[in-house]
């Protein structure tokens, strides 16, 4: 069973569209989070939800939104995508309190054409 | 606000040899620390954590890091490298109980016979 499990592993689409990608947790975690790691490997966080509650939005366009429906979920919506949306983008997920370790996802590489 | 420096984007060294990668943290607290591993293609994996107790930290596959708060230090070492040891490691710092994790920039441990 996959802790952290993200869809699809890649995406490769055309400037101007609009896609998601959809993370599950089935660790019981209460905090999830989206970070995208850029060609450098440089790793950013974007944003984190606690108990389905934004708690972190990072200076992130608003073309990306993401939505938790339940705790055990957190999918990011991309709208009119642009070519530097390319990128690897983790999904992670922690209980909440100092000092806990995040549980990373394997990735969804993004490829914007 | 928090940040990770990482000295030198790749690190080489010879099967068996000491393996040391610096990292550099700023911290208006007292912070958590870690080191995270990515190996191709995956997502990161937690090899330690510094929550405040004891300063030299052991993590898996023999790694141990040191917290040196004087020289706002948390420099990652094994005693011998091993061909799988061949990743990317990230050191990242948090200061919230929400886990906002600030990665440094990474460096590529490269491992040759």
């Amino acid at each position: 069973d996959t802790a952290v499990s993200q869809t699809p592993k890649y995406l490769v689409t055309q400037m101007g569209n609009d896609k998601s990608i959809k993370c599950e947790q089935n660790l019981g975690h209460d905090t999830m989070y989206w970070y995208k790691q850029d060609s450098k490997k440089f790793l950013k966080i974007m944003f984190s939800y606690n108990n389905k509650e934004l708690i972190i939005n990072e200076t992130v366009p608003n073309r990306f939104s993401p939505k938790s429906p339940d705790k055990a979920h957190l999918n990011l919506h991309i709208n009119s995508l642009e070519l530097g949306d390319s990128a690897v983008y983790f999904c992670a997920s922690t209980t909440s309190g100092g000092g806990e370790k995040l549980f990373f996802g394997s990735g969804t590489q993004l490829s914007v054409l | 606000a928090q940040s990770v420096t990482q000295l030198g984007s790749h690190v080489s060294v010879s099967e068996g040899a000491l393996v040391l990668l610096r990292c550099n943290y700023s911290s208006s607290v007292p912070p958590y620390l870690f080191w995270y591993v990515q190996y191709p293609n995956q997502g990161l994996q937690l090899l330690l954590k510094y929550t405040s107790a004891a300063t030299l930290v052991k993590g898996i596959n023999g790694f141990e890091a040191e917290f040196k708060k004087s020289e706002t230090s948390f420099h990652l070492t094994k005693p011998s490298a091993h061909m799988s040891d061949a990743a990317e490691y990230f050191c990242a710092v948090s200061e919230t109980g929400f886990q906002k994790l600030v990665f440094g920039t990474g460096t590529r441990l490269l491992v040759s016979p």
